[in-house]
């Protein structure tokens, strides 16, 4: 069965501290990998996605995903975390030809001042 | 270059009553997909259309809930009666094409007393 898994469901990190953000999928088909941020009363905002190539991604705001597929797992990662990544994240996945997209549960980020 | 429009933002109703979500895609975008994001259940896909045709309503709950797409720049989600159950923040999100990122809108958070 098709699937996403964020098996964090909080993490808490020290502001100026990296993040990594775990996401890992099922899929029979070469997955499209997502990455989505969530502000409180917002939608989700796209912050990178990968559809083939560099497997290392590069998204907004500073963060970045690598695509393994032999872990298969899309990771995301920031080098230092501001006290304003505070929020929640989505981990998606789909393919060529697939009009639905699976979402993770989210991983909720807190950062310590 | 104006985003997923949603209205209304907020919605407090009682029991029983009809409530009407309305969306306006991004101009060009053939794919429009209705979401519903709870605390128990995450996010999960209620229906999604293709050039205003619905495609697959296989998540949505019950017949109490419809969608249509009258035009490729609206589209509406409905539920009649309403049922406390269906408190939650509906999502509408819109893509160019299967080969694109999906965009969201801010969503509308829906509270059936």
């Amino acid at each position: 069965a098709q699937s996403v898994t964020q098996p964090d469901i909080h993490i808490t990190v020290s502001e100026g501290a990296s993040l990594e953000l775990r996401c890992n999928y099922s899929y029979g088909a070469t997955p499209y990998l997502f990455w989505y941020v969530q502000s409180p009363g917002q939608g989700l905002q796209l912050l990178l996605k990968y559809f083939s190539g560099d497997t290392l991604v590069q998204g907004i705001k500073g963060f970045e995903a690598e695509f393994k597929r032999s872990q298969s797992s899309f990771n995301l990662r920031k080098p230092s975390v501001h006290w304003s990544d505070a929020t929640e994240y989505f981990c998606a996945v789909g393919s060529s030809g697939t009009y639905k997209y699976i979402f993770g549960t989210g991983t909720r980020l807190k950062v310590l001042a | 270059d104006a985003g997923v429009i949603q209205s209304p933002r907020h919605e407090v109703t009682e029991m029983g009553q009809e409530v009407t979500l309305r969306c306006k895609p991004i101009s060009g975008h053939d794919y429009l997909f209705w979401y519903r994001q709870t605390m128990m259940r995450g996010l999960e896909l209620l229906i999604y259309f293709n050039n205003n045709v619905p495609i697959d309503d296989s998540g949505m709950p019950e017949d109490r809930f419809s969608a249509k797409m009258p035009n490729a720049s609206f589209s509406t989600l409905k539920i009649q009666p309403s049922e406390p159950r269906d408190s939650a923040v509906y999502f509408c999100a819109s893509r160019r094409d299967s080969n694109q990122p999906q965009h969201f809108g801010d969503g509308t958070r829906l509270s059936i007393l």
